[in-house]
């Protein structure tokens, strides 16, 4: 167990619709990562957040969206689904410093997508 | 933007024989890391390898650091089917806070 919670670990909504991913970090972790996982590109960095601040951002795309909140737990938003947002997304933390994130990443268990 | 490489994508070993992947970075890295993905599980942290030329083991696991600190390499000695698994280089450039991943190598292990 690595600490890293998310929620829903299953999701299987529509094209169209709009989905919530949620991850709460390891007690004491000030960054959080997400990721997303799919079979043939391995696993893409989305954005990072530093103690509810943005700090880095991968290929996210527009519908994508996402936010630390002031409890350090994290959401990411994905709108206006299409079928090739179907993938794993992953949280993942780290401890952090002000000057940016070293040392390993944690991560959950991920949350499967699947768009119909 | 900066871009990792891992090859192969995919190895097939013998029960006992060796295995090793490599990743190429595109720009100069400040640290790279290594995960362990097991099928149907999350990645779980191997390593972190900072300086040039760094050589680090784990057991029967070994990691170079390239003296450039754009290249790196996992050597696995006389694997064992709980070696199994996805292994990813990932890569922190400089100033750049986020870390990139390569493809993986996915290793399967014949008893």
């Amino acid at each position: 167990d690595s600490g890293v919670t998310q929620t829903p670990k299953h999701l299987i909504t529509a094209t169209g619709q709009r989905v919530t991913l949620r991850c709460s970090p390891r007690s004491g972790d000030l960054s959080v990562y997400w990721y997303q996982q799919s079979l043939d590109q391995g696993l893409q960095f989305l954005i990072q957040y530093y103690n509810g601040e943005e700090r880095a951002k991968g290929n996210i795309l527009e519908r994508f969206s996402a936010q630390q909140f002031p409890d350090l737990h994290s959401e990411l938003n994905l709108s206006s689904l299409e079928l090739g947002d179907s993938a794993l997304y992953f949280c993942a933390s780290s401890p952090g410093t002000s000057g940016g994130a070293t040392g390993e990443l944690f991560f959950g268990e991920g949350s499967r997508l699947t768009v119909l | 933007g900066q871009q990792v490489m891992q090859i192969p994508q995919y190895q097939h070993v013998q029960e006992g024989e060796d295995f090793t992947t490599y990743c190429n970075s595109s720009t100069t890295l400040s640290n790279i890391q290594w995960y362990k993905q097991r099928p149907g599980g999350h990645p779980v942290f191997l390593i972190q390898l900072v300086k040039s030329g760094e050589v680090k083991k784990q057991k029967r696991l070994t990691f170079q650091f390239g003296e450039a600190k754009k290249n790196s390499s996992l050597h696995i000695t006389a694997t064992q089917t709980t070696d199994v698994g996805t292994y990813f280089c990932a890569g922190r450039g400089g100033s750049n806070y986020k870390l990139t991943f390569g493809k993986g190598t996915l290793l399967t292990v014949n008893p």
